[in-house]
């Protein structure tokens, strides 16, 4: 099946430190790569949704300065969280599907704790 | 845009027993409906899918309806066992949108 690799899977670091989170398509080509927070107990929450060699589509009230998204091979999109402060502590999943309306395959999350 | 609303939040079942998540949608042109896991700690990961060109589709225990008129669609877990414990979290695709909207999400405990 479709697996799809995230790492790290925890991460706790300083207020100011920036963040990068990768996440890859293992045994197939990922035309489309998603972005969630989830909070605890709660439901997923889309950041961004990145196709291959353009840019990152942000959801209102994202800051697209604040979450960087590359996107820049079929296998490979990171989200680097720049100048990360206590309140960007959350579980962060991404995602990749080969074409539209095709099934969503996540990774494992990463944890991001700020101090 | 999409909205997905799924019910209920919390469901507690005994173990042996069905349970069952439902979930409603409001754009119509919507054809792609997956169902994922959420186990604590991990990511989503699907677990069945239907299209709008089938009414039913089942996996063993797992079985997905599509009600297309009333824009609702239901997970049917039968004979659960605790290791069905999770996180379930419905979406519907609309072909115009690229992304898929999820449901709050129903957090289904089996009782041993």
């Amino acid at each position: 099946g479709a697996v799809v690799s995230q790492h790290p899977s925890r991460v706790i670091c300083k207020s100011g430190t920036s963040v990068k989170i990768e996440c890859r398509s293992l045994d197939f080509q990922a035309t489309t790569m998603f972005w969630y927070r989830q909070f605890p107990k709660q439901s997923l929450m889309l950041m961004a949704t990145s196709n291959e060699g353009s840019k990152a589509t942000y959801e209102q009230g994202v800051e697209k300065d604040k979450f960087l998204i590359n996107h820049a091979s079929l296998t490979l999109s990171t989200l680097t969280v720049t100048s990360a402060h206590p309140e960007d502590s959350s579980f962060y999943i991404c995602s990749a599907s080969d074409s539209h309306n095709q099934p969503q395959h996540f990774g494992d999350g990463t944890r991001l704790s700020i101090l | 845009g999409e909205n997905v609303e799924q019910h209920p939040s919390t469901l507690s079942v005994q173990e042996g027993d069905s349970a069952v998540i439902k979930c409603t949608y409001s754009d119509s042109a919507s054809n792609y409906f997956p169902w994922y896991k959420q186990e604590l700690g991990k990511g989503p990961q699907l677990i069945i899918d239907i299209r709008s060109n089938v009414g039913e589709k089942k996996d063993q225990r797992i079985a997905v309806t599509l009600n297309k008129t009333a824009k609702h669609f239901s997970l049917h877990i039968t004979e659960t066992q605790p290791e069905d414990s999770a996180v379930y979290f419905c979406a519907a695709s609309p072909p115009w949108a690229g992304k898929s909207t999820f449901g709050d999400g129903t957090t289904l405990t089996v009782k041993p």
